[in-house]
């Protein structure tokens, strides 16, 4: 079994400053890694995936992701936010096998407040 | 191009009544998943479904919670006497067929479910 952990529920910054929301992990096998992102009253959107190969991940609307298999994180940056950036982030994981790769499972989410 | 859709996208009902939550996946994708989004426990999965069968139910929480899919596409969630602690949204994915290479799961909006 897998569990993700994100370690700030709100993140709080001005616009135009970088950010970084965090995100380990647990897993006995190996993981596939992603960062979503939900907007109010929305569903979720991917924002970038690890499978495999290079650690630095990058996504849409400028955020990046790393992936540091010793800490058994997966941290989201960006490195200037805008107002448009404040949502609610989830990281997710899930095994990487094909049998069960579909299953996700979910961190509590980390809002991020984008203030002028 | 249609993405997922859910209906209704909000439900009030009275404890102990049954509620159907409807998910018509996009076209083509023949897997489907229900996810729970509640303030206490965060996001998880409720059930995934290739074609119509449902080969890992593992996270319906209880056997009040019930789900079918018809015809490889429009899937319903129920829930039979409903209890206050079910109150939560309800999300919905689809994604092309699972296996050795991972498919992105494509969310819809959610049903917001509020049990009075």
């Amino acid at each position: 079994a897998q569990s993700v952990t994100q370690l700030d529920s709100q993140v709080p910054v001005f616009e135009e400053a970088p950010v970084e929301l965090r995100c380990n992990y647990s897993s006995s096998v190996s993981v596939y890694l992603f960062w979503y992102v939900q907007y109010p009253n929305q569903g979720l959107q991917l924002l970038l995936k690890y499978l495999s190969g290079s650690t630095l991940v990058k996504g849409i609307n400028g955020f990046e992701a790393e992936f540091n298999k010793s800490q058994t994180s997966f941290h989201l940056r960006k490195p200037s936010v805008h107002i448009s950036d404040t949502a609610e982030y989830f990281c997710a994981v899930s095994a990487a096998r094909g049998g069960s790769n579909y299953k996700l499972t979910f961190g509590k989410g980390t809002l991020l407040t984008v203030n002028p | 191009g249609a993405g997922v859709s859910q209906s209704p996208s909000n439900k009030v009902t009275e404890k102990g009544k049954d509620v159907e939550l409807r998910c018509d996946p996009i076209s083509g994708h023949t897997a489907l998943y229900w996810y729970r989004q509640s303030l206490g426990q965060g996001l998880e999965f409720l059930i995934y479904f290739q074609g119509n069968s449902a080969p890992d139910k593992s996270g319906l929480p209880s056997d009040r919670f019930s789900a079918e899919r018809t015809g490889g596409s429009v899937s319903t969630l129920t829930i039979q006497r409903t209890q206050q602690e079910d109150s939560a949204v309800y999300l919905c994915a689809s994604s092309f067929q699972p296996g050795r290479i991972y498919n992105e799961q494509f969310f819809g909006p959610g049903t917001r479910l509020t049990v009075l």
